[in-house]
């Protein structure tokens, strides 16, 4: 079983709709996750991260984290067609105090939002 | 500046060339990552250097040679690679999570394609 799993999608919704992806994790000694949006051929950029259980809004985006069931979302509000890229998200345990972490990535979901 | 650069940006080589990806960031952060990625897949962590040391090696084959001469520079030296190897070479930098920020920075990468 894979320490992160992520439907790979792809996941077409028309533009305006609301999007949301999702993953599962299986280590419970993870705190830290992130959400990385990944355009073709590029490098993958953080949108959003959360530590431990919770919720995290900023602009269209929310990030939720529900620990006692090892889920965790993304939401996009009001999709635009430059949304369209391939969303992964990720984990860390976090024990680090010199940044060396691990990040333990889904396998991405493509999303394409149609105009 | 909160980029990683890095360069080449696409590298075409025999199984028999020695050649080297480039890294850069001038963030001040103390840890710097090599990721590899194939088309479709998630990242896979290759090599973590923290403070100019290399804290993991994911037991990467020996033609994978990284090096980091100082805070600000990674490198990754290839020698005798073969055709499997051909993927979008990806380097990271992050600080300590202690900070409150959490996550890598990613550069665009280097697509390598092995002849």
């Amino acid at each position: 079983q894979k320490e992160v799993e992520q439907d790979p999608g792809p996941l077409s919704v028309p533009e305006g709709a609301i999007v949301s992806l999702n993953c599962t994790y299986s280590n419970s000694a993870f705190q830290y996750f992130m959400w990385y949006r990944q355009y073709s051929r590029k490098g993958p950029e953080l949108l959003m991260y959360t530590y431990s259980s919770g919720n995290k809004e900023d602009g269209r985006f929310t990030a939720q984290v529900d620990k006692s069931s090892k889920y965790i979302s993304l939401f996009i509000r009001d999709s635009q067609p430059s949304d369209s890229a391939t969303y992964l998200c990720a984990a860390a345990h976090g024990i680090s105090n010199f940044g060396n972490e691990k990040l333990t990535f889904g396998t991405g979901t493509r999303l394409t939002i149609i105009p | 500046d909160t980029e990683v650069t890095q360069t080449p940006k696409h590298l075409v080589m025999g199984m028999t060339n020695k050649k080297s990806l480039k890294c850069e960031q001038h963030m001040g952060h103390r840890a710097m990552y090599w990721y590899k990625q194939k088309a479709k897949k998630p990242p896979e962590l290759m090599f973590v250097y923290s403070y100019e040391k290399l804290s993991i090696n994911e037991s990467v084959p020996s033609r994978f040679s990284p090096e980091c001469p100082n805070s600000s520079l990674l490198n990754l030296h290839l020698h005798a690679l073969q055709p499997e190897d051909s993927a979008l070479y990806l380097c990271a930098s992050s600080q300590s999570w202690s900070r409150g920020t959490y996550g890598y920075t990613f550069g665009s990468g280097t697509r390598l394609t092995v002849v």
